[in-house]
């Protein structure tokens, strides 16, 4: 079985840039959610994506967006960078419908990004 | 708006002293309590899931507890491998994990 993967491990980026992340959901998991994690502080939701839709959203303005594929894989796109998006990005799997249900979340290794 | 609250913040110690972690939570319509566990630079990585009071689970050297306030996470015996951040997660009615801040464990040898 595989688990979650992302990519890529660590970017830097500059103010105003843009930058996509990618992730890979463990076998056979049909959901994928996306969150920030600043440096001392639990993760933060940004979405959720099931069936290719956006199942659900945390408080990001949207110049973070996100697309699911249908092998389930996952993309997570940020426009004009800010110097506080620099963080650690997780992308988590599970297997759930669209309520999502109480389904445990796993993550993978998560993408360090830096903006100068 | 759920919430979850980790204490303490931080907890050094000696290999082999047992203790708790404690997470307190409000949520409405719990659907999942979740304890996870994150080294360095690295992403969470799952413990356990807890769905209403009264149920334990247990791995090794750690057991999980819940109530319909919070939930402990009591470490027995503890090794320096132990040592790591512990996140709490609640799941209520919306589709996102709600997360405690973590509680940095230190155990020295």
């Amino acid at each position: 079985e595989t688990g979650v993967t992302q990519s890529p491990t660590h970017l830097i980026k500059t103010r105003g840039q843009q930058v996509t992340l990618r992730c890979s959901s463990q076998s056979g998991h049909n959901t994928v959610s996306w969150y920030q994690q600043a440096l001392g502080q639990g993760p933060q939701f940004i979405f959720q994506y099931y069936r290719e839709e956006e199942n659900g959203r945390g408080n990001f303005p949207p110049r973070f967006s996100g697309l699911q594929f249908p092998n389930y894989s996952s993309e997570l796109n940020v426009n004009a960078l800010e110097l506080d998006d620099s963080a650690l990005y997780l992308c988590a799997s599970s297997l759930g419908g669209a309520s999502g249900g109480g389904k445990t979340q796993y993550f993978g290794p998560g993408t360090r990004l830096l903006v100068l | 708006e759920d919430q979850v609250t980790q204490s303490p913040e931080a907890l050094r110690l000696q290999e082999g002293e047992s203790s708790s972690l404690n997470c307190s939570y409000t949520v409405s319509g719990l659907r999942g309590l979740f304890w996870y566990r994150q080294d360095p630079g690295k992403g969470p990585e799952f413990l356990f899931t807890l769905y209403s009071a009264g149920e334990e689970k247990e791995k090794e050297r750690l057991k999980a507890t819940l109530t319909k306030k919070e939930s402990f996470l009591h470490i027995t015996a503890p090794k320096p491998e132990d040592s790591a951040t512990y996140l709490c997660a609640v799941r209520g009615g919306a589709q996102k994990l709600v997360f405690g801040q973590g509680t940095r464990l230190t155990i020295n040898p």
